[in-house]
């Protein structure tokens, strides 16, 4: 299994701000995932990260938006970029171990 | 584009009683996997189906994945307290995609 670590925990950001999310494996990985899980809701894929590759968005997420940094094989930053209160969620990395998806503790962002 | 459909969205049982999530895909999955989070954590790996009819068992649950690999089901015998959470399910099919989950309560 994969032991991940998300930093910060969570955090309180001003409207127009960005914030930078760090995740870090206890091993090597291909792919690193990042998520968000609005309040009460089931998690949405943002985009997947390739080390030495642009990431991959999904419908509905930029780049410009949601800037991702993959730069060794056990870490990953995902930036949240000029913020409004809509990106208020839960941001979870994750990686693909043996066909199990590990999750990261999370990252809980509220912007006011 | 793909989607994953879950229902119910809210199930409230007494501790004792049997309990089932389902879960329709609009396609076709290569596999399907399951996942528990319990309040205020992440996400935590169950299990991963992949042949067409499979079952498996894990204790008092059981996932079993339909033949047309478009739906699948998660049951649990007799609950527990301990069962309290979310439970997903993720479709593979170009990407993981995630059903809205089913929150479990249990009351004793």
């Amino acid at each position: 299994s994969a032991v991940i670590s998300q930093k910060p925990s969570r955090d309180i950001c001003q409207r127009g701000t960005s914030l930078t999310i760090q995740c870090q494996v206890d091993s090597q990985v291909t792919m690193m995932f990042w998520y968000r899980q609005q309040p009460g809701q089931s998690l949405t894929l943002i985009a997947t990260a390739n080390q030495g590759s642009e990431a991959t968005y999904e419908s509905g997420f930029v780049i410009d938006k949601f800037p991702i940094s993959r730069p060794n094989l056990t870490f990953s930053t995902l930036t949240v970029s000029n913020m409004s209160p809509e990106d208020s969620s839960i941001y979870l990395c994750s990686v693909d171990q043996g066909h199990e998806q590990y999750f990261g503790p999370g990252t809980r962002l509220t912007v006011t | 584009g793909q989607q994953v459909m879950q229902i119910p969205q809210y199930q409230h049982v007494q501790e004792g009683e049997d309990f089932t999530t389902y879960c329709n895909s609009s396609t076709t999955l290569s596999n399907i996997q399951w996942y528990k989070q319990r309040p205020g954590g992440h996400p935590v790996f169950l299990i991963q189906l992949v042949k067409s009819g499979e079952v498996k068992k894990q204790k008092r649950l059981t996932f079993q994945f339909g033949e047309a690999k478009k739906n699948s089901s998660l049951h649990i015998t007799a609950t527990q307290t301990t069962d309290v959470g979310t439970y997903f399910c993720a479709g593979a099919g170009t990407a993981l995609i995630f059903g809205k989950g089913t929150t479990l309560s249990v009351s004793s």
